[in-house]
């Protein structure tokens, strides 16, 4: 069964400084997903990387891919108080059918302290 | 952008009661979800459906669910007999083809059981 990881479960980091999310999965998969979401909202797609070693930046945000290794990683350069809400990643699975689910990951929450 | 719509935002249901959450996918979308998340947890997938079938359920998929696609543009998830545990947000996904690069999620139905 896949299983998807992301450490930390929390985050509470100062204006400007840097940190990275890791997202762990357990069986193969070439596509990931990383999604924003504030509270009590929908879930906003941030980032779409489909191979290995795919590497996407938007704004202060950085999302990376390493199939081999199983991980993918969401950096944060010079954090402010707008990136503050959960952010998720999925992994996709084929079924027993061949039509495709999202796994989702844990969530890290990310407080942004002014 | 296109949108997937859902409605209502926000439901209240006596335990027992049957409830009919709605989604208007985008036109062209041709993949459909369910997803459900309970308060402050990750989030789940309930059911998937493609050429007017489930293509697969998870395991919360339960007699007590049932989709359906009545017209063509709707996609319900219907709930027969609501207990307290189903207490979540509920979202509704499309996508154009698999492995496409994600999906596009509605902004979710809060379904409150008391």
């Amino acid at each position: 069964e896949l299983k998807v990881e992301q450490n930390p479960l929390f985050l509470s980091m100062q204006e400007g400084k840097n940190y990275t999310i890791y997202c762990n999965y357990s069986t193969t998969s070439d596509r990931l997903y990383w999604y924003r979401q504030d509270p009590g909202k929908s879930l906003e797609s941030l980032f779409v990387l489909l191979s290995n070693g795919a590497v996407k930046q938007e704004g202060r945000l950085m999302a990376s891919l390493d199939t081999k290794a199983r991980l993918s990683t969401l950096h944060i350069t010079a954090a402010v108080h707008d990136l503050s809400a959960t952010y998720f990643c999925a992994v996709d699975r084929a079924g027993s059918s061949g039509t495709y689910k999202y796994i989702f990951g844990t969530g890290t929450r990310l407080k942004v302290l002014a | 952008e296109p949108e997937v719509t859902q409605t209502p935002s926000h439901q209240v249901t006596q335990m027992g009661q049957e409830v009919i959450l709605r989604c208007v996918p985008i036109s062209n979308h041709l993949y459909f979800y369910w997803y459900r998340q309970i308060l402050g947890q990750k989030v789940e997938f309930l059911v998937s459906f493609y050429n007017n079938e489930i293509s697969e359920k998870s395991e919360i998929f339960d007699d007590q669910f049932s989709v359906e696609r009545p017209d063509g543009s709707n996609f319900t998830l219907k709930i027969r007999s609501t207990k307290l545990e189903d207490s979540a947000m509920y979202f509704c996904a499309s996508s154009e083809r698999q492995k496409s690069g994600g999906y596009t999620f509605g902004s979710g139905t809060r379904l409150t059981v008391v």
